[in-house]
């Protein structure tokens, strides 16, 4: 089993500012990473995946990098609605998620 | 339009069993891999089990195997879990996910469920 450890577990962040999450695999999956944003009482939104792709509709200021072992997800300039819950989630060894940072208006 | 529409989420005893059940529409429905995940209130994401478009590739989560098992009707659209011998700890809300790459298991997830919430306690 592939564990995905993301750092910080929670996030305190103006509008406005850059941020900057981490994703650590415990073995390499290449590029084979994805992330998610999930809102409260909504299921989660694919936002990237293949590490670095944004998927369909989702803004340019989301960008993620990161192969092997060390992944990042960057929003440039944080909008009010992009404070959420952020997962990441491998699929090189059939599929696990990260446990989450949580991304909170400071 | 993609919606993933799951039922059969409820109370029930520790040791008792449970059906899920997901219909699929807006998209062809035999392409893709489908998967469960779970969450359990106020935590977070946990893959339970994914099945291959043609139902000859499934896996699952360690946490589950052997008392779950998933499987799908292609003709009716539908995704099922049967969760036999439940256990306290698998209390979460069920999300039916589609995978996002035709004929490829595993993928991304591109489209969830709203979640139906399974509470396991006597």
């Amino acid at each position: 089993e592939i564990v995905l450890t993301q750092s910080p577990a929670t996030l305190y962040l103006s509008p406005g500012e850059r941020a900057t999450l981490s994703c650590r695999a415990s073995q390499s999956v290449s590029s084979s990473l994805a992330w998610y944003q999930q809102k409260p009482g909504q299921a989660p939104r694919l936002l990237m995946y293949d590490a670095s792709k944004r998927a369909t509709g989702i803004p340019a200021r989301f960008s993620g990098s990161g192969s092997g072992t060390d992944f990042t997800l960057t929003i440039s300039a944080l909008e009010p609605e992009d404070f959420a819950v952020y997962y990441c989630q491998q699929r090189s060894n059939w599929i696990s998620f990260g446990q989450g940072t949580r991304l909170e208006s400071k | 339009e993609v919606q993933l529409v799951e039922s059969g989420g409820g109370l029930v005893q520790p040791g008792r069993s449970l059906r899920l059940s997901c219909v699929a529409s807006g998209f062809t429905f035999n392409d893709y891999a489908m998967h469960w995940v779970r969450q359990a209130p106020g935590k977070g994401l946990e893959w339970v089990s994914g099945i291959g478009w043609n139902s000859g590739s499934i896996g699952y989560a360690d946490s589950v195997r052997g008392r779950f098992t998933i499987s799908r009707d292609n003709a009716k659209n539908s995704l099922y879990l049967q969760m036999n011998s439940l256990r306290p700890e698998d209390r979460a809300f069920y999300y039916c996910a589609k995978g996002s790459e035709k004929w490829e298991i595993p993928t991304p997830l591109d489209y969830w469920g709203q979640g139906t919430l399974v509470t396991v306690s006597s």
